[in-house]
């Protein structure tokens, strides 16, 4: 069963601070990975993806891959209260190609 | 391109009843897929066609669940004989293989309540 962990949360950080989403993953021949943001009771809405070892940057946001580690995170620079939500972690299946997706990391910025 | 339509956005139905989802991806994509997502979960695959073809299903898609894309455009899911553990949102998501590891996007969902 491949699986991709992350932390619930709630995650709180004060507002113009780093928040720093974590996220592991089973399957070590695991090639695309990417993170949604939810906000409550809408759908998973697309933000990065990586597939290359390092950090990719996108405005406030940095996804960062580790395949040695099985280790993908997302960081959030000057955290606003509009970027409260769930933070879903996913894992292409190389085998089928769907997406694999972590029970998600609520954070919680406090203006 | 309008995204991912899906209907209807909620659904309340009493246990036993038999009810019918549909989902319209993005014009271009041949690419469809059924996910469930219960509170405080993250969204669990269930089926995907690619264009009129079902290429896999989850366990998790019991012989009460069934999807269907006829002509590899809309498709719909049924579920026969609910229960009220089939609560949850109902997730259409739609992707191109040339732009697959772009991810996918997704529907607005369908909430089922089974009371």
């Amino acid at each position: 069963q491949k699986e991709v962990e992350q932390n619930s949360g709630p995650l709180s950080v004060p507002e113009g601070a780093i928040a720093s989403l974590n996220c592991t993953y089973s399957d070590r021949g695991s090639q695309s990975f990417f993170w949604y943001r939810q906000y409550s009771g809408k759908s998973p809405e697309l933000i990065m993806f990586i597939y290359s070892n390092g950090d990719k940057e996108d405005g406030r946001f940095t996804a960062q891959l580790n395949k040695a580690s099985q280790y993908v995170s997302l960081l959030i620079r000057d955290s606003q209260p509009s970027d409260s939500a769930t933070y879903l972690c996913a894992v292409r299946d190389n085998q089928g190609g769907k997406l694999i997706f972590g029970q998600g990391t609520e954070l919680s910025v406090k203006p | 391109d309008t995204g991912v339509s899906q209907n209807p956005r909620h659904k309340i139905t009493k246990r036993g009843q038999n009810v019918t989802f549909r989902c319209d991806p993005i014009s271009e994509h041949n690419r469809l897929y059924w996910y469930r997502q219960t509170l405080g979960q993250g969204p669990e695959f269930l089926t995907y066609f690619q264009n009129e073809a079902q290429l896999e299903k989850s366990r998790l898609l019991s012989d009460r669940f069934s999807a269907e894309r006829p002509k590899g455009s809309f498709s719909t899911l049924e579920i026969q004989r609910t229960e009220q553990g089939d609560s949850a949102m109902y997730l259409c998501a739609s992707s191109s293989p040339g732009a697959s590891i772009y991810g996918y996007t997704f529907g607005s969902g369908t909430r089922l309540t089974v009371v």
